[in-house]
């Protein structure tokens, strides 16, 4: 079956510091990959996405590349802000879009202090 | 666009009551409502998939007869928790897509049992 494996937390980086959330999968075929973001509180946000092998999603200096041949998609961010605190979850579907069932990760608290 | 509402945000209620979550697609006509529990500091597990006018496919290990689903339309599903223990405290976050496309996530339900 497809899973989805991230690295554990919780992260805690100073502000203007360098972000890498490590993310693998394993599925079958061809899946599309997402990376939400959910604030205390609150519900999940889609941060970015790709739908095919080399693809880069990004979004708010966010950046993942779909790699097949590592079976990866790992998030970063050059240079995080205070309000990027948040818990990141790494998530695949079997179609191109996220229509249909989710697989999540783990999810990966991000704290960053001023 | 794309809004999905909850309501309500938060709920407390009495052990053995039942307790009912609705999830509105606020602009778009869902085909497909999920719903997720997530338990703190954890992912999100997928509980069952609705679709309109359909019986809700639930998850291996999720009791469909204390977690009512209804997609009576393309706007609206419900999850009734039926006599409630402390146990089912929990935050219940839905989502609704209009296909393969994208699945967009409400803010979330927190329920306390008492």
């Amino acid at each position: 079956g497809n899973s989805v494996t991230q690295m554990e937390g919780p992260v805690t980086l100073s502000e203007e510091a360098f972000l890498t959330i490590n993310c693998t999968y394993t599925a079958t075929g061809y899946p599309s990959l997402f990376w939400y973001v959910q604030y205390p509180g609150e519900g999940l946000q889609l941060l970015l996405k790709a739908t095919k092998a080399d693809d880069k999603g990004s979004n708010k200096g966010f950046e993942a590349t779909y790699r097949k041949e590592t079976t990866s998609f790992h998030l970063e961010k050059g240079s995080v802000q205070v309000s990027d605190s948040a818990v990141y979850f790494c998530a695949l579907s079997p179609s191109s879009g996220s229509g249909s069932r989710l697989t999540f990760g783990e999810g990966t608290q991000l704290t960053v202090n001023p | 666009g794309a809004v999905v509402s909850q309501h309500p945000s938060r709920v407390i209620c009495k052990s053995g009551t039942s307790v009912k979550i609705e999830c509105r697609s606020l602009d778009f006509q869902a085909t497909t409502m999920f719903w997720y529990r997530q338990f703190p500091k954890q992912s999100l597990m997928l509980m069952a998939t609705s679709n309109e006018g359909s019986k809700a496919t639930y998850e291996q290990g999720v009791e469909k007869d204390k977690f009512l689903i209804n997609h009576a339309s393309l706007t609206l599903s419900t999850l009734t928790v039926t006599s409630a223990h402390p146990e089912d405290s929990s935050f219940y976050i839905c989502s609704a897509s209009t296909g393969v496309h994208e699945q967009y996530f409400g803010p979330g339900t927190r329920l306390t049992v008492t």
